[in-house]
This record gives structure tokens, sequence and C-alpha cells, in this order.
């Protein structure tokens, strides 16, 4: 069975700080990863998906299939990225989404 | 961008009784919505994928008669929490698959949720 882990409940960095959010799947096939968020008192929201290969609010991420890992990075973290941040993985084609047990970045001042 | 809403967002009812939460897309179509559940301080579970037209794909451990789906527009799918009971009780939130182009375009779109309590 497909299996998404984030191995970090809370993440705490400093502003201006790199950031990376660690995320590691498990399934045979060829999944497509996601990277949702939820900032305070909103719904949760796409940040990005690894098809886009894209970077957003200056995140990015890139699927290592051979570690089998989707981590997310920022080179300089804002103190509105704090939030709760969740790893996903679709089957393929919008089937089948398993969400990570999601990470809490705080950014400090 | 697309909009999801739901409905009620926050419901309080009898052990023994049935809730119905709504979940619609608002400016777009989806021929696939998901429900999910979230306990508290832990992350969505996957409950149903609801396919408009055709009966609901539930995950393993989730009891459908329990849990009625219906899709019957392409706007709207419901959930159905039958003879509710205290551990019924969690925030339960639905999305939208929003497609275009080849089946590689899709973006799946959350509603703000629905939290149940089951007295």
């Amino acid at each position: 069975a497909q299996r998404v882990t984030q191995p970090e409940k809370l993440l705490s960095v400093f502003k201006g700080a790199p950031v990376e959010l660690k995320c590691n799947y498990s399934y045979s096939g060829s999944p497509e990863l996601f990277w949702y968020v939820q900032y305070s008192r909103q719904r949760l929201q796409l940040l990005l998906r690894h098809i886009s290969r894209e970077s957003i609010k200056g995140f990015t991420a890139d699927l290592n299939k051979g570690e089998t890992s989707f981590h997310l990075k920022k080179p300089f973290a804002q103190e509105e990225d704090s939030a709760m941040y969740y790893c996903a993985l679709s089957e393929g084609y919008g089937q089948n989404f398993v969400f990570g047990p999601g990470t809490r970045l705080s950014v400090l001042p | 961008g697309a909009v999801v809403s739901q409905h009620p967002s926050r419901v309080i009812c009898k052990s023994g009784t049935s809730v119905k939460i709504e979940c619609r897309s608002l400016d777009f179509q989806a021929t696939t919505m998901f429900w999910y559940r979230q306990f508290p301080k832990q992350s969505l579970m996957l409950m149903a994928t609801s396919n408009e037209g055709s009966k609901a794909t539930y995950e393993q451990g989730v009891e459908k008669d329990k849990f009625l789906i219906n899709h019957a527009s392409l706007t709207l799918s419901t959930l159905t929490v039958t003879s509710a009971h205290p551990e019924d009780s969690s925030f339960y939130i639905c999305s939208a698959l929003r497609r275009w182009g080849d089946s590689k375009n899709y973006e799946q779109y959350f509603g703000p949720g629905t939290r149940l309590t089951v007295t």
C-alpha cells in the first residue's frame, strides 16, 4: 500500500534561514507528489506538485525516485511561511490521494 | 480561483440521529470529489472517492453503510453520517477535483470543513 511519511512534526527556523521539510513515500508505481499548505484559520490549498516543476512562494521540491523523497525547500524562510505543510501522493490521474502526517513550520522573527 | 463550499460548517447532533454534509464546487464541474476525516492534531484520512453518477469508492475500514455518499450532480456531493455515535465526532473535509486538458491536468480544491459533534 502507498504511504507518505514526514518525520518532523514541528520545525522551527529563524527568519531568513533555509528550510527543508522532509517527505518520503512508498509506492510501487509512478506516483504524483504534492505539497499542500494550511495557513492559520484557512483551508488546505495546493502549494506545488512535482509535475509542474515550478517554484511557488520561493518553495521548490524535487522528486527523487531513487530515494523516494519529495523534500520541500526554501532558501530564505519568511514569517508568513509559518503554516502546516502536508506532503501527499496520488496514484495518478487524481486518484487515491494519501496524505502524510504533516509538519508544522514555525518561522521565528 | 476555484471555490468549494461545505455546509454546515459546524453541527451538533444527538447519538442515533443522522447528519448530512454538503460539498459544492461553486464555479467548476467536478466528476470526482473526495471526503476526508481529520482527527485533532492528525493528518487527513481519505474516507472515500465520490464519482458523479456512480457509486462511491470507500477506503479500507470505512463503513459504507454508515457513511453514505451521494454525488448526484457535477457540483454537489453529500456525506450522510447515519446513526451517529460520539466516536464519529470529527472534522470532515471534502475536496473537488477540477480537470482540464489531458488526464494529467487536475487540481484538488478543498472545502473549509465541517465540525461534527455527536452528543
